[in-house]
């Protein structure tokens, strides 16, 4: 079964760091672009990042020089590092795959998501 | 930054009207348009991609049609199970999402 699953969500205070990762089975990570998305609580979806191969990715403008999306195709994981965490990055942060490796694509599939909340 | 704007934001239909949503790209972005369904509580779901491609296994009563800046996506006779929250996305470059529209049984 194709799956992803997250997790490294918690509660953490501002200014802190935080390390999500995404657990992909039943494809190779590195096969498809991969994206974050993120939904704060009762909004709508924000993507975050995107990582298109080993050395192209993009960014959001909310989250560019403090989150780094990153790929281990070993462990066919993926991961987001978060840095300078403040109130505003607190959601649900879901990982996406792409349906295509090769162009740009809709997100067919979506992990459950794990919830971070940046709290004093 | 190309924005989606999708309109209206919320709707209230009788089970097995006709319901379009419109979503509209303020720069060009040929047909790299998505439609994703989020249920309250649940995991967003692919619908249609390249503006108008039913996903595997999404029910014949959703469609999506456009084109460059302007997009629709149709339920052509809203069912119980269709109450959810849609959001537009484009995926050329950035994958920015629409701010979404929810829609509610009458």
């Amino acid at each position: 079964e194709v799956q992803l699953v997250e997790s490294g969500g918690g509660l953490v205070q501002p200014g802190g760091s935080l390390r999500l990762s995404c657990a992909a089975s039943g494809f190779i990570v590195n096969s498809h672009y991969m994206s974050w998305v993120r939904q704060a609580p009762g909004k709508g979806l924000e993507w975050v990042s995107s990582l298109y191969t080993a050395s192209s990715t993009d960014y959001a403008d909310s989250v560019k020089g403090r989150f780094t999306i990153s790929r281990d195709n070993s462990k066919n994981m993926l991961y987001l590092q978060m840095n300078s965490l403040g109130v505003e990055d607190t959601a649900v942060y879901y990982c996406a795959r792409e349906k295509s490796n090769a162009w740009d694509d809709a997100f067919d599939i979506w992990g459950q998501g794990t919830m971070v909340t940046v709290s004093s | 930054d190309n924005q989606m704007t999708q309109s209206p934001s919320s709707l209230s239909a009788s089970v097995g009207d006709r319901v379009t949503i419109t979503c509209r790209a303020s720069q060009g972005i040929s047909n790299y348009l998505a439609w994703y369904q989020q249920k309250p509580g649940k995991v967003p779901k692919l619908l249609i991609y390249d503006a108008s491609t039913l996903q595997s296994g999404v029910p014949s009563r959703f469609s999506g049609s456009g084109s460059g800046t302007d997009f629709t996506l149709t339920i052509s006779s809203l069912q119980p199970e269709d109450v959810a929250t849609y959001y537009c996305q484009k995926y050329n470059s950035a994958r920015t999402f629409g701010q979404g529209t929810k829609v509610e049984i009458k």
